[in-house]
């Protein structure tokens, strides 16, 4: 089935530094969404990325897909402690059912 | 506008008995879904319904039940808990569409002596 890797599974930064996560799948994506879960609270929504090499911006955050529709990544830039919590990727799956199938999460940690 | 409710928030039972966990969306959205997370293991999916009376399996649907006889409502059921079953439990729901953003509950944090 439709699986998608997402590395690294955390990440300690510096208050001002960047960060960057990273999913990756093995065939070809429809579609990929990135989620934002808060420590203690529930997966929200972030973004949708559709086309072949498709850039997003959302603030601070920069949401790129590969050109390939393979591969996709989310980077912070200046990260705030507002940043912390962790970051999924989601695809959805071979069927079109509504699946979605979550990346494992980079947990980000922010030194204030 | 209360969106997508979860009840209750958290909830300890024994080996073997049986769970009800409630899940309600005030939106009219199609598509619900539940999912389980645990550490090491992110989110997996363990049931979903494209719409009133029609559920199918999820990664992990073993030990659960799930129902959808009203548009708003979807309950999970596990039928005889086990410690294994212990995790944080989350419905979702989206619209239509099959692509669509989901919309998460608040959870349920189930612990299963």
């Amino acid at each position: 089935g439709q699986q998608v890797m997402q590395i690294p599974q955390y990440q300690h930064v510096q208050e001002g530094e960047d960060f960057t996560t990273y999913c990756n799948s093995s065939t070809t994506l429809s579609n990929i969404q990135w989620y934002k879960q808060r420590p203690g609270g529930h997966p929200v929504f972030l973004i949708q990325l559709v086309k072949s090499g498709e850039v997003k911006k959302q603030k601070r955050l920069t949401f790129q897909f590969g050109e390939a529709k393979k591969n996709s990544s989310l980077h912070i830039t200046a990260t705030q402690t507002t940043d912390v919590g962790t970051y999924f990727c989601a695809v959805h799956g071979s069927s079109n059912t509504g699946k979605l199938i979550f990346g494992q999460g980079t947990t980000l940690q922010v030194k204030p | 506008d209360a969106g997508i409710t979860q009840s209750p928030r958290y909830k300890i039972t024994e080996t073997g008995r049986q769970v009800t966990l409630m899940c309600h969306q005030t939106w009219s959205h199609s598509y619900m879904f539940w999912y389980r997370q645990d550490l090491g293991h992110g989110l997996r999916l363990i049931y979903y319904s494209a719409a009133a009376d029609i559920t199918d399996k999820g990664e992990v649907p073993d030990g659960y039940v799930v129902s959808r006889s009203k548009t708003e409502n979807f309950p999970l059921t596990l039928e005889s808990a086990t410690r294994s079953q212990t995790s944080v439990y989350f419905c979702a729901s989206s619209l239509g569409a099959p692509y669509n953003e989901q919309f998460f509950g608040p959870g349920t944090r189930l612990t299963v002596l």
